[in-house]
């Protein structure tokens, strides 16, 4: 029980497709986060949500839209993506935003294949 | 240094072993250095969060040391086990931004 639930684990879609990755979180805290990792590359923030209000949009095109309802649940919309969205995305959580010295917690990610 | 930069980018040790790793980081504005680990098929767990140069933290077999003014943090495993196989990230957040820099990592196999 990590206190943070991704679904789903591995998503594969077409180009067409629109989907959505949800993530959940138990642990009471303020900020919410997605990550994207790519092969070989660090992990990349790609959106942050302090107390349900988007912080920071890292340049992210806007084939990926975000939703944050509360601040338990964080939602990643998904559509028209390219076969180099392929990657795994990670959701994640701290108590304090910046984290500072709150560790960010994790979910287990999603798995995604465009094709 | 601009980004966060960890090394060696592998290690492969037998158990029992020590071995440890490093993590440069830009040394301006410093404000927080984390270290996590990764099992695969897992998601990435905190081991450290150091803010004061020369902190040293310790957590049963593994520690970590800080050097902020010039940028670089160690992680030390003491007698590696196979459980201690997984890749070891370190991020650096700066006091004027907002989000954690993430390195590549180091990936650890410890072989019986």
């Amino acid at each position: 029980e990590t206190g943070v639930t991704q679904t789903p684990r591995h998503l594969v879609m077409g180009m067409t497709n629109k989907k959505s990755l949800k993530c959940e979180q138990h642990l009471g805290h303020n900020a919410m986060y997605w990550y994207k990792q790519s092969a070989k590359k660090p992990l990349e923030l790609m959106f942050v949500y302090n107390f349900k209000e988007q912080t920071e949009n890292n340049s992210v095109p806007s084939r990926f839209s975000p939703e944050c309802p509360n601040s338990s649940h964080l939602f990643l919309h998904l559509h028209t993506l390219q076969p180099e969205d392929s990657a795994l995305y990670l959701c994640a959580s701290s108590q304090d935003f910046p984290p500072g010295d709150s560790p960010l917690h994790f979910g287990n990610g999603t798995r995604l294949t465009v094709t | 240094i601009l980004n966060v930069e960890q090394s060696p980018q592998s290690l492969h040790v037998q158990e029992g072993d020590s071995t440890n790793f490093t993590c440069s980081f830009p040394s301006s504005n410093f404000y927080a250095l984390h270290w996590y680990r990764w099992e695969t098929a897992k998601s990435p767990e905190a081991l450290f969060v150091m803010t004061l140069n020369g902190d040293e933290k310790k957590k049963g077999r593994i520690s970590a040391t800080l050097n902020t003014k010039e940028g670089y943090s160690y992680l030390y495993i003491k007698g590696s086990q196979p459980e201690d196989s997984a890749t070891y990230l370190c991020a650096s957040l700066s006091n004027s931004g907002y989000a954690l820099n993430f390195g590549k990592g180091t990936s650890l196999l410890v072989t019986p």
